[in-house]
């Protein structure tokens, strides 16, 4: 069965503290993953698509990368405003287009 | 450029009744999705249309119905509410079905009481 499995749930970190958030999958066939942020009740802001392993992505103090079994966030030097939930997704070879998404991690800058 | 636009924003519906969502894709993308989520958890595929077909669904009882207009725009019905299904259901578009991003509408929150 399809799965994605992200840690830690929740993360605390001060302004300038660099950290990573793991993003673990299962998937028959990986077609892409993809790495959204999550504000308070609204939707995901999409942030990045990885398609095989060794691949990287980096936007400003974020930096993704992918392996065969799983993907991490790294987040360098981060600012208040990068507190949000990160979530990850993985879309497996069936034609559906259905997104599995793990349960998010939450994370607090402090100033 | 107007991104994934939902109506209504939020919505209090009582146990039995019947909902339509609505959903606005970015324009020139041909793929919506649909998903749920509940507080504290990721998003649950209900379904994706692609060019007015289903191309996918998810989990989700029979009361869960959607369709997709030639504009591309598409809505997600439910009916026989029950308080379970309060939750943001959120729609996502696409350029086409397959491994491309899906950009997020803001969503829509159903208080079912």
């Amino acid at each position: 069965e399809d799965q994605v499995t992200q840690s830690p749930e929740a993360l605390r970190l001060q302004e300038g503290e660099s950290s990573s958030l793991n993003c673990s999958y299962t998937v028959s066939g990986l077609r892409g993953l993809f790495w959204y942020r999550q504000d308070p009740g609204k939707g995901p802001e999409f942030l990045f698509t990885l398609y095989s392993a060794g691949e990287e992505k980096e936007k400003e103090r974020l930096k993704a990368t992918l392996t065969k079994k799983e993907s991490f966030l790294h987040i360098t030097a981060p600012k208040p405003e990068d507190s949000a939930t990160y979530l990850c997704a993985v879309q497996g070879n069936s034609n559906t287009g259905k997104l599995i998404f793990g349960q998010g991690t939450t994370l607090q800058v402090k100033p | 450029d107007t991104g994934v636009t939902q109506s209504p924003t939020h919505l209090i519906k009582t146990r039995g009744q019947q909902v339509t969502l609505r959903c606005s894709p970015i324009s020139g993308h041909k793929s919506v999705s649909w998903y749920q989520q509940v507080l504290g958890q990721g998003p649950q595929f209900i379904f994706q249309y692609y060019e007015k077909e289903e191309r996918g669904r998810g989990n989700f009882p029979d009361r869960f119905s959607a369709r997709q207009f030639p504009n591309y725009s598409s809505e997600l019905n439910v009916n026989a509410l029950l308080l379970g299904d309060s939750a943001l259901y959120l729609c996502a578009s696409s350029f086409e079905g397959g491994p491309y991003e899906q950009y997020f509408g803001p969503g829509t929150r159903l208080t079912v009481t």
